[in-house]
């Protein structure tokens, strides 16, 4: 089955600037997970949807960020304005459903904040 | 509550064993075991929930302490594949707002 598909790659702006990032789930995965790891860190969840509803936002500078999950499929989290300490990797991953399913990652887009 | 893990780093010659350990301050529902190697995404491992089980995974097992709020997971025999950093992701509630926190990982190095 295809993995977690993340694009783009790398990333690198200035402060102030905006940013998105696109995210395809495996197919039939039904959670939808945008994490932020910095470098030497664990993944932190940023958000997380079930189908096209937030289930949990509450560490999601909402100042800032915001993502959307319109039909349930694919994902977007997009930064405006960035700022420096945003340099990290967004990994989305997504399960089979939220309720303990292992959770398959993709390999992330790797921000760099000038 | 992030979860600790210890030892942050660890060193092993191909064939030598490992454990990686998972303390959480509050109650556990499950954890979560993933190995991420650089620049790659985090794989996952194994899932534990609650009640004390052990589970393997070729020469890798990880077992749950409900009562001491940890999980260690075992690596035997270790090959060089098995290089990369370790995390634990914890589940305190198992309701139906289930997430995952990540400790801060664990970098194992098998040398040759």
């Amino acid at each position: 089955e295809a993995g977690v598909a993340q694009s783009p790659r790398y990333k690198i702006i200035e402060k102030r600037q905006s940013v998105a990032f696109w995210c395809n789930p495996i197919s039939g995965h039904a959670t939808l997970y945008w994490y932020q790891q910095i470098l030497g860190q664990g993944p932190k969840l940023l958000i997380q949807f079930q189908n096209n509803g937030v289930v949990d936002d509450s560490q999601l500078p909402k100042d800032r960020f915001s993502a959307e999950r319109l039909k349930g499929v694919d994902s977007t989290l997009k930064i405006q304005p960035a700022k420096l300490e945003d340099s990290a990797v967004y990994l989305c991953a997504s399960s089979f459903s939220g309720d303990g399913q292992p959770q398959h990652f993709g390999d992330g887009t790797r921000l760099s904040i000038l | 509550q992030q979860p600790v893990q210890s030892p942050q780093a660890v060193i092993l010659r191909e064939g030598e064993d490992a454990v990686i350990n998972c303390s959480s301050s509050k109650a556990l529902y499950s954890v979560h075991w993933y190995r991420q190697k650089h620049g790659e995404a985090p794989v996952f491992l194994m899932i534990l929930l609650k009640g004390g089980e052990q589970k393997g995974h070729e020469k890798i097992s990880a077992s749950f302490n409900e009562k001491k709020q940890q999980s260690s997971l075992y690596l035997t025999a270790s090959q060089l594949s098995y290089s990369g950093t370790y995390f634990c992701g914890t589940e305190n509630s198992g309701g139906s707002n289930y997430k995952l926190t990540f400790g801060k990982g664990t970098l194992l190095t098998v040398n040759p």
